[in-house]
């Protein structure tokens, strides 16, 4: 089946416009995560989905970022006034059931660029 | 907090010849899994290896080979035979047993050279 899906593949925005990002998780995964990969390091944990609810939110680098997942499926992380330290690739990952016996899958990212 | 460090930002190999990456990690936790991850170019990331902390034996898939230390609290990730598929951003990750998050490395990127 198709794996992880993330739209737009690239994004350049201007500082102070507000983005949203998208990502399709596998069908029927329960838990949906995002990462925030700045340039040169590791993915870093913004949040936690698991179905509807977002169950952790704490690696939100500030009030202008914004998860949501209303329907258990289809994820959108949107950004307010963006700043240029936001830009960085947006990770989303999915997973069939939660905890780490189960493995994440990850989509192709995002590529925020604000200039 | 756990922290985890990849201290070869680049390594290079040839093809068919072995090669390890270092990862070492620090945690107060007793169980815990760990994982090396590849990002190819195309930035999909992809699961190699998982090894569960309780567990003695080290993962092996084929190719890749952990040597698991748990006192020492290292993770290395030996690929044999390297192929030129094998090159890409190799990242070592951490998670709590009673987690879900994972803590991730800076990477190390690999080149395989014909």
């Amino acid at each position: 089946g198709a794996g992880v899906s993330q739209s737009p593949r690239y994004k350049v925005a201007k500082r102070g416009q507000d983005v949203a990002l998208r990502c399709d998780p596998i069908s029927g995964h329960v838990s949906l995560f995002w990462y925030q990969q700045a340039l040169g390091q590791g993915p870093e944990f913004l949040t936690y989905f698991q179905n509807e609810a977002q169950l952790d939110k704490s690696g939100l680098p500030s009030d202008r970022f914004f998860a949501e997942r209303p329907e258990g499926s289809v994820s959108t992380l949107k950004i307010q006034r963006t700043q240029q330290e936001d830009s960085a690739v947006y990770l989303c990952a999915s997973a069939s059931r939660q905890g780490p016996s189960w493995e994440q899958y990850f989509g192709p990212g995002t590529r925020l660029t604000v200039t | 907090a756990q922290t985890v460090t990849q201290s070869q930002p680049e390594m290079s190999v040839q093809e068919a010849e072995t090669v390890t990456l270092s990862c070492t990690y620090d945690t107060s936790e007793n169980n815990y899994y760990l994982f090396w991850y590849k990002q190819p170019p195309s930035r999909q990331m992809i699961l190699v290896i998982r090894q569960e902390a309780y567990k003695q034996q080290n993962a092996t898939e084929n190719r890749f080979s952990v040597n698991f230390q748990k006192a020492a609290k290292s993770f290395s990730l030996k690929i044999s035979d390297s192929q030129l598929g094998d090159t890409a951003m190799y990242f070592c990750a951490f998670m709590k047993e009673s987690g879900y998050a994972l803590n991730f490395g800076k990477g190390t990127s690999l080149l395989v050279t014909p």
